[in-house]
């Protein structure tokens, strides 16, 4: 099984759409990201989550929300969906450093169009 | 905030041929890790390497910190090693939050 799972994996919508992303996680990990990839870019950081009650703005909050529901659980909203939110979506976890390496890993990603 | 390039972006290669990938950052850094993305979008860790060198199987990484650039070797490359490759690290002062490079994308042809 998928120590990474994001749902859904693939979601069209229409623009001014409410959109929820969820990402579960069975690694044990505290800390939880959402990343944003644009066609031929990199990822970029969405917010990040150091604990249930730690949540944190990443480069690229604007338009998004999150809610931490759980340690193995962070979602991803976007309250009213735009076409120049069309990406691939990725969720990612990693350990507190000084428990383990702060290696990040990933999720499958989800396919996000907004029409 | 940290700047990551690499380079080159674009690669194309014969299968068995060998290649080398290139990330520089512009800070200290406390994480750096080699990322394959498949045709499929999946993101495959390959190494952690914020310092030093690692192998496996045909693949292997250096990082050569103090200098601010990190090495990643494809030997004998198959067409399943086709994608893009990115580099992404931590600066010392964003606790845990990757900055990624644009990525390499490499096409192995039989």
């Amino acid at each position: 099984d998928a120590d990474v799972t994001q749902t859904p994996r693939n979601r069209i919508t229409k623009t001014g759409k409410r959109i929820m992303l969820e990402c579960s996680q069975t690694k044990g990990h505290d800390r939880m990201y959402w990343y944003r990839q644009d066609p031929g870019l990199g990822l970029r950081l969405i917010y990040y989550s150091f604990d249930v009650k730690d949540i944190n703005k990443g480069e690229i909050s604007d338009g998004y929300s999150v809610s931490r529901q759980a340690q193995a659980k962070f979602s991803l909203s976007l309250e009213s969906a735009i076409p120049n939110q069309t990406a691939l979506y990725f969720c990612a976890t990693s350990d507190r450093p000084g428990k383990s390496t702060d290696t990040q890993y990933f999720g499958p990603g989800t396919r996000l169009t907004v029409l | 905030g940290i700047q990551v390039e690499q380079s080159p972006p674009d690669l194309i290669l014969q299968e068995g041929a060998n290649s080398t990938l290139r990330c520089n950052f512009s800070d200290s850094v406390n994480n750096l890790q080699w990322f394959h993305q498949n045709p499929w979008g999946q993101l495959i860790n390959l190494f952690y390497i914020p310092s030093g060198t690692k192998q496996n199987g045909r693949l292997s990484a250096t990082t050569v910190a103090t200098e601010r650039y990190s090495l990643l070797y494809i030997s004998s490359s198959q067409t399943t090693d086709s994608g893009v490759y990115f580099c992404a690290v931590t600066d010392t002062g964003t606790a845990s939050k990757l900055t990624f490079g644009t990525g390499t994308r490499l096409q192995v042809t039989l």
